[in-house]
């Protein structure tokens, strides 16, 4: 059975520090990881990954997969309380649909 | 929202009840899903579709059937609807691209909240 999971589940920061978001998955015919932010309503994406070792990156955004040791982590610089969200993390496999993780709840404080 | 309209927005119903719940893109994506995203779990994969007329179950499919009769129109139904069922509805759109980066991006729908009392 294909997993995702995230860690941590949640996390508070005060404005300007730096947080990693990990996502490790065991996932059968691998074919990418997406990172997803949500706020109120919808998931908006933010990357998709599917080589090892190549930084994607966004302003203070970015993005970074091993596929060797199946983890992807997401960092994001200079938080701002605009970061606050729900960062959910999806891996696609040969089949049609993504298969989430829990999310990581991001609360960043003034 | 990228041309993808989810519909009722917010909906109260009691134990028992039939409710169906619209997903209408104008994209002319192929691929259509419905998720539930409840707290503690995640986004979970109710139904998708990927073609007219071609459905196929996900991992919480229980309880729910799914109807795609035009690209456009993606229906969930829920035949008798539970408490267990309380929780907020996803339907996204997907081009997917299987071709070099087998590229499987979804775009999300604004999300419908059903209560069932």
């Amino acid at each position: 059975e294909d997993k995702v999971v995230q860690s941590p589940l949640s996390l508070v920061v005060h404005e300007g520090d730096t947080v990693t978001l990990n996502c490790s998955y065991e996932v059968t015919n691998f074919r990418s990881l997406l990172w997803y932010k949500q706020e109120k309503k919808a998931p908006t994406f933010l990357f998709m990954l599917t080589s090892s070792g190549i930084e994607k990156k966004s302003g203070r955004l970015s993005s970074i997969l091993d596929k060797k040791e199946l983890f992807s982590i997401l960092n994001i610089t200079a938080t701002q309380t605009g970061d606050s969200a729900i960062y959910l993390c999806a891996v696609s496999n040969s089949g049609y649909a993504l298969n989430f993780g829990k999310g990581t709840s991001l609360l960043v404080t003034p | 929202d990228a041309g993808i309209t989810q519909s009722p927005r917010h909906k109260v119903t009691e134990t028992g009840t039939p409710v169906t719940l619209r997903c209408h893109q104008t994209e002319n994506h192929r691929y259509m899903y419905w998720y539930r995203q409840d707290p503690g779990h995640g986004l979970r994969l109710i139904h998708y579709s990927y073609g007219v007329k071609d459905t196929d179950k996900g991992e919480v499919s229980d309880g729910y059937s799914v109807s795609r009769s035009k690209t456009e129109d993606f229906l969930l139904t829920l035949e008798s609807a539970t408490s267990s069922q309380t929780s907020v509805y996803f339907c996204a759109i997907s081009p997917l691209d299987r071709g070099a980066t087998g590229a499987n991006v979804l775009t999300f729908g604004a999300g419908s909240r059903l209560t069932v009392l």
